[in-house]
């Protein structure tokens, strides 16, 4: 009863951006999209997250559809340092916990 | 993880002992969280806490146990009922309703 369906993994190069995709086809109306992300052996980081609007900050751009079936993460520009398990999360606000799936593992490449 | 800490970073017991694993944060958040993380998976929810002195179970509570009796302070104990305790734990914070951001982790393993 997953709420989004990631690719299980990507390569990026360095440099390059990375366009990270999500499927969430059932979401409804109050729930935000969440991206984070979890380096090996740390705790997951936070990224950014979103309603209907695209979205971004310092780390990232988050570009959501109009139906808001599917949103796209964007590393504007990978490092060897992005490279992590990056989760794409559906919750409302008044959700008490964070639903992570599997994520997709992304692979900055020199 | 800026603002939640926890201890240890890596812990191991016997088996039959019961653990307590710390978290504490200083970001004056209400909402505190523990989540069980298992070798390429993803994070389930053991307990939660919304206010001091309140705390809900999650989806795994069996055999864990926890107490909330300062905003800042949510500790997790891992009893001796709990079947396979190894595994990485993670603590979170927020305000109602907000983000939840995260602590670095306690990798525990059970010898």
């Amino acid at each position: 009863d997953a709420k989004t369906t990631q690719p299980t993994s990507m390569d990026c190069a360095e440099g390059r951006a990375a366009n990270l995709p999500c499927n969430h086809s059932t979401i409804s109306g109050n729930e935000y999209v969440y991206w984070y992300r979890q380096i090996h052996s740390q705790g997951p980081q936070y990224i950014i997250h979103g309603l209907k609007n695209n979205e971004t900050n310092e780390m990232a751009s988050l570009i959501i559809t109009e139906d808001r079936k599917s949103s796209t993460l964007i590393l504007p520009h990978a490092t060897l340092r992005d490279t992590a398990v990056y989760y794409c999360i559906v919750e409302d606000d008044n959700d008490y916990k964070l639903s992570f799936g599997a994520g997709t593992t992304v692979t900055v490449r020199a | 993880d800026g603002g939640i800490t926890q201890s240890p970073k890596y812990l191991f017991r016997k088996e039959g002992q019961n653990v307590t694993l710390s978290c504490e944060q200083n970001l004056n958040h209400d909402a505190m969280y523990w989540y069980r993380q298992d070798p390429g998976q993803g994070l389930r929810l053991i307990y939660y806490s919304q206010i001091v002195n309140d705390f809900q179970k999650g989806d795994i509570a069996e055999g864990y146990s926890v107490s909330r009796e300062k905003k800042e302070s949510f500790p997790l104990t891992v009893t001796s009922a709990q079947k396979n305790p190894t595994a990485f734990y993670l603590c979170a914070s927020s305000n109602p309703a907000d983000t939840q951001y995260f602590g670095p982790g306690t990798r525990l393993t059970v010898l």
